[in-house]
């Protein structure tokens, strides 16, 4: 099955400077990479996905980047606010699982003020 | 006019009891799912349905059994608490196929 592997597991950063998710995933199968948010007792929201004949998506201040060779996406936030201190989910899925996503371990991010 | 709605949201029980969870969906997506979440906040996939079929059925003591009435609706019973059993459990929707799952806000077991 699918293993995805998330690094780091907490990240720290100053309010305004940019912060980097990066996630490895081992099923070359795979073919769609969601990114999900989740805050303190909240339920995970989704914030940008991206499928595998795309390299780059970018939605305002996150963006994804994927690439399929090396099996590795990653999610960059640009210009870092307080509430952007979550802690983020990457995963992966592919049609023949049964929509199933497997999901990294999470990286919990601080934005310091 | 939430989308997936989880009850109950908080769940304080005995080890040995039973309890359900019922989760119920309006977006008219095919396919739900429970995911457990545990104390370091991994989420792990438990069961998922498909229009009332279980496509997904992973690794779970039995003493957890799923069901699903209808493709709107997907609940989770579990036979004789244990205190490992504690955990945030998750209700998902998609529709099957690559598409992210939106989430119910969760139902926090705790065992005691």
């Amino acid at each position: 099955g699918e293993n995805v592997e998330q690094h780091p597991s907490t990240l720290s950063v100053q309010e305004g400077d940019s912060a980097v998710i990066k996630c490895t995933y081992s099923d070359s199968a795979s073919n769609y990479f969601p990114w999900y948010k989740q805050e303190l007792g909240k339920r995970p929201q989704l914030i940008i996905d991206i499928r595998s004949n795309v390299g780059e998506k970018k939605d305002q201040r996150i963006a994804v980047t994927l690439n399929k060779t090396a099996k590795h996406f990653s999610l960059h936030i640009t210009e870092t606010q307080p509430e952007d201190s979550a802690v983020y989910f990457c995963a992966a899925s592919q049609k023949t699982s049964g929509s199933r996503l497997t999901f990294g371990e999470g990286t919990q991010l601080t934005v310091n003020p | 006019d939430t989308a997936v709605s989880q009850t109950p949201k908080y769940l304080v029980t005995q080890m040995g009891n039973d309890k359900s969870i019922k989760c119920e969906q309006n977006l008219g997506h095919d396919t739900m799912y429970w995911y457990k979440q545990d104390s370091k906040k991994f989420l792990k996939i438990m069961f998922s349905y498909n229009n009332k079929e279980l496509i997904i059925n992973e690794t779970v003591p039995n003493r957890f059994s799923p069901k699903s009435p209808d493709k709107a609706h997907l609940n989770l019973h579990i036979n004789s608490l244990e205190l490992g059993d504690s955990a945030v459990y998750f209700c998902a929707s998609s529709l099957l196929g690559d598409y992210g799952y939106t989430f119910g806000s969760g139902t926090r077991l705790t065992v005691v």
